[in-house]
């Protein structure tokens, strides 16, 4: 069964700090590896990995994918109370349907 | 820009009870899928389709069941309500393989 898992499982940070989230998979074979940063309802689209080693940017956010040592890291600089939020990672099987695998997610308060 | 909704957003059933869960998009996606969230835990697929008459169990599809009449909706029906249904649950249509996901809805079986 493929396995997504994600560390830490809770986080709290002074606004200003610099987060890391990782991501860990058991697949054997996926597509492509996303986040998505979920607040109080349903998940938002951040990023989507599909090679190993190239950096995925978008303001203070940015992500990589390690292929080889199964796993992908959420940077997030500067954090804002704006980005308190549960941050869940997910792959994709092959195939043309995107059924995703999620984690557990992170959930990052960021406080004042 | 309606994209993916649900209906309703909030529902209390009691255990044996039946109900449908509605979900329709106007992004002509061709793939939609329901997830249901337990607290504290990831997204686990329930349904897919990924087309107008097709359908798939995800893995958890035990006690609901999807239709796929038109590439707009896409329906999740609950047939004999159960405490351990209680869950919130999410529509999503995907386009390139990123998911587009409706507001959720939360349902409480007692």
């Amino acid at each position: 069964e493929d396995k997504v898992v994600q560390s830490p499982l809770s986080l709290v940070v002074h606004e200003g700090d610099t987060v890391t989230l990782n991501c860990s998979y058991e697949v054997t074979n996926f597509r492509s590896l996303l986040w998505y940063k979920q607040e109080k309802k349903a998940p938002t689209f951040l990023f989507m990995l599909t090679s190993s080693g190239i950096e995925k940017k978008s303001g203070r956010l940015s992500s990589i994918l390690d292929k080889k040592e199964l796993f992908s890291i959420l940077n997030i600089t500067a954090t804002q109370t704006g980005d308190s939020a549960v941050y869940l990672c997910a792959v994709t099987p092959p195939g043309t349907a995107s059924k995703l695998t999620f984690g557990t997610g992170t959930r990052l308060q960021v406080t004042l | 820009n309606a994209g993916v909704t649900q209906t309703p957003k909030f529902r209390i059933l009691k255990i044996g009870q039946s109900m449908t869960l509605q979900c329709t998009q106007d992004m002509n996606h061709n793939y939609m899928y329901w997830y249901r969230q337990d607290p504290g835990m990831g997204l686990k697929l329930i349904y897919y389709s990924v087309g107008a008459g097709i359908t798939d169990k995800g893995e958890v599809p035990n006690g609901y069941n999807v239709s796929r009449s038109t590439t707009e909706d896409f329906p999740l029906r609950l047939e004999l309500a159960a405490p351990s249904q209680t869950s919130v649950y999410f529509c999503a249509s995907s386009y390139a393989e990123k998911l587009f996901f409706g507001s959720g809805t939360q349902l409480s079986v007692l």
